[in-house]
């Protein structure tokens, strides 16, 4: 299957700092990233889809200026946590869709990003 | 809109034997799409199945079958010879319609017994 890569696994930063997470599709070209955030023991809760070349669709409740997403390339997403609170704490993962055939419904994941912040 | 219920939050069964985790779905779209994804302790999140609604048959991947009832709006999984690899969150989800996203269920966490 499609590999999608994503980094760092795991960040700690200081509260007021701002990290970016990085998704890329290493072996197809995704037209469509999603990321998500998920709290311990609980389900993925999707935070925007990043398009390429276009702006990115928030879900209701999620602060666009908070988490920035910009998805400027075919094979690259990256997600901004702006001004870090430890609330912000979570573990974040990305999918990405590949645009070939049937794998268009398939999403693939990426090994998700622990942020911590102290 | 689509939404995805996992009524059994944890599950437990003996290693080598047979364990069935439920998940409904509601949705008003006639060609979607289902999956159940695994995620082990390590949180990568992994396919084990996925169904076509417009095809009548099960879908089955080695130890891993599903048994799809369209009309019920039910799709659960069953895991054959469970092994101890197999304990994981495993998370059904649904894909159809206009919005282009998966929505999740809440998840079973499935515990192998020795």
């Amino acid at each position: 299957g499609a590999v999608v890569s994503q980094h760092p696994s795991w960040v700690i930063c200081k509260s007021g700092t701002s990290v970016k997470i990085e998704c890329r599709s290493l072996d197809f070209q995704a037209t469509t990233m999603f990321w998500y955030r998920q709290f311990p023991k609980q389900s993925l809760m999707l935070m925007a889809t990043s398009n390429e070349g276009s702006k990115a669709t928030y879900e209701q409740g999620v602060e666009k200026d908070k988490f920035l997403i910009n998805h400027a390339s075919l094979t690259l997403s990256t997600l901004t946590v702006t001004s870090a609170h430890p609330e912000d704490s979570s573990f974040y993962i990305c999918s990405a869709n590949s645009r070939r055939g049937s794998m268009n419904t398939e999403a693939f994941f990426g090994q998700g990003t622990r942020l911590t912040v102290v | 809109a689509q939404t995805v219920t996992q009524s059994q939050p944890e599950m437990s069964v003996q290693e080598a034997e047979t364990v069935t985790l439920s998940c409904t779905y509601d949705t008003s779209e006639n060609n979607y799409y289902l999956f159940w994804y695994k995620q082990p302790p390590s949180r990568q999140m992994i396919l084990v199945i996925r169904q076509e609604a417009y095809k009548q048959q099960n879908a089955t991947e080695n130890r891993f079958s599903v048994n799809f009832q369209k009309a019920a709006k039910s799709f659960s999984l069953k895991i054959s010879d469970s092994q101890l690899g197999d304990t994981a969150m495993y998370f059904c989800a649904f894909y159809g319609g206009a919005t282009n996203k998966l929505i999740f269920g809440t998840g079973t966490l499935l515990a192998v017994q020795p």
